[in-house]
């Protein structure tokens, strides 16, 4: 089945560490886009990547890093320099970086939520 | 600086009425409005688009109504059923972009 896979599904955190997220697609999208979801504040962009090799900060990128050597793969790295990484983190794919052309939607993995303890 | 304002923040409704949700924008380089469902510990999924040259688009008991000249676009959900109970994320995207501009969400609370 294709779809898109996040690892894990919780992931703790202490305090200073990095921690990396999984995003893995089988879709053969180009486009791939992390978001942060925090209740009552909707999904807000962290980075995308629309190739391979290159990736545009969103609007909350302070604290994450990304990559994109692979098409199918875009991990996500929460620094420690993320003041307050406890979110709910999902991302997502679409066939085209342009998610405005008709028949183009973003695919959405089941998402990772990440605890600080 | 949200761009993309949802109302109200939370909505139940009875088995079979109907539910409104209603988003505002103020980007008028925004031009594709897609509207997004996600079941708790699910990621979203799209549930129904529409581009500014239409005022209305139906799919099943789905229906997107936009009035371009007050910014505006709503989703209306007919005879509402308890499985229709999720959070209701209304986007934007500017053309020739991939940058999807979501709402805050609104949780849809449909009792049996």
């Amino acid at each position: 089945d294709g779809g898109i896979t996040q690892s894990p599904k919780y992931l703790f955190r202490k305090e200073g560490q990095n921690v990396t997220l999984s995003c893995e697609q089988n879709l053969n999208h180009d486009a791939m886009y992390w978001y942060r979801q925090d209740p009552g504040q909707g999904l807000r962009l962290i980075y995308y990547s629309q190739i391979v090799n290159d990736f545009q900060k969103g609007d909350i990128a302070e604290g994450y890093s990304v990559s994109r050597e692979k098409k199918e793969s875009f991990p996500l790295t929460v620094t420690s320099a993320q003041k307050n990484p406890t979110a709910f983190y999902l991302c997502a794919s679409s066939i085209y970086p342009r998610v405005d052309l008709w028949g183009t939607e973003a695919f959405f993995g089941q998402g990772t939520r990440l605890t600080v303890v | 600086q949200q761009q993309v304002k949802q109302s109200p923040q939370s909505l139940i409704v009875q088995k079979g009425g109907i539910s409104i949700i209603n988003c505002a924008y103020e980007n008028t380089a925004f031009d594709y409005f897609p509207w997004y469902q996600q079941f708790p510990g699910k990621g979203p999924a799209l549930l129904i688009a529409i581009r500014p040259d239409v005022s209305e688009k139906k799919e099943g008991r789905f229906t997107i109504s936009f009035n371009k000249s007050a910014k505006q676009f709503s989703l209306h959900i007919m005879d509402s059923q308890p499985g229709d109970s999720a959070t209701y994320f209304c986007a934007a995207v500017p053309g020739a972009n991939s940058k999807l501009t979501f709402g805050k969400g609104i949780t849809l609370s449909v009792r049996p």
